[in-house]
């Protein structure tokens, strides 16, 4: 099946600091997305991303389908972007299984 | 708020206990979906519904049942767990294999 690799798996970061966060994957997709997971384990959506660059406030995602990856920018920190960014893929072939999710990155804004 | 409730949002059951785990959706979507996550482990993929009609289960154990009224509900019934089943147990939705959108979530544990 599909593989998708996150990285860094970790990262501290001080308030006010910019960040890059990324999402490779082994074959074609469909869809992307990217979530945020606060402490309480709520996902929330950020991006849904097959291609392209979308924007939301201090978030900003890119994806480049053909070079199999997908990056997520995160400017001007805040301890409120503690949690965990999951990238997730819907692969043609993947079957009824409709995201494959990576194993996340871990972000902890310190003040 | 993302329109996907779950309730209860934090269940303790014995290993003889039965209960359910419930999860709604207000978007008009026609799939839902049952995730789990345990601890530091990235999303596993339970189950699958499209229209009501059950189109994966991700080999889960028979001691996890689903059930899928109408597109806008879905349960998770639960008996005999073990404690290794303890985990964030988590409900989403969308459109035919579209952007997901997820629930709050419900953290089981099993004594």
């Amino acid at each position: 099946g599909i593989q998708v690799e996150q990285s860094p798996p970790d990262l501290i970061l001080q308030e006010g600091a910019n960040s890059t966060l990324r999402c490779n994957f082994s074959d074609s997709v469909n869809n992307l997305q990217w979530f945020h997971q606060n402490p309480w384990g709520q996902l929330i959506n950020l991006f849904y991303i097959p291609s392209g660059t979308k924007q939301n406030g201090r978030l900003s995602a890119t994806t480049v389908a053909t070079e199999r990856y997908s990056l997520l920018y995160i400017s001007s920190s805040q301890t409120t972007d503690s949690g965990v960014y999951f990238c997730a893929v819907d692969h043609p072939n993947s079957g009824n299984t409709p995201l494959v999710f990576g194993k996340g990155t871990r972000l902890s804004v310190i003040a | 708020e993302t329109g996907v409730t779950q309730t209860p949002r934090h269940l303790v059951m014995g290993m003889t206990n039965k209960k359910s785990l419930k999860c709604e959706q207000h978007l008009g979507h026609n799939a839902m979906y049952w995730y789990k996550q345990s601890a530091k482990k990235p999303l596993e993929l339970m189950f699958v519904y499209n229209f009501k009609e059950q189109t994966e289960n991700n080999s889960v154990p028979s001691r996890f049942s689903p059930e899928c009224p109408n597109s806008s509900h879905l349960f998770l019934h639960l008996h005999t767990l073990q404690p290794e089943d303890s985990a964030l147990y988590l409900c989403a939705s969308s459109h035919t294999r579209n952007e997901q959108f997820f629930g709050p979530g419900t953290r089981l544990t099993v004594l």
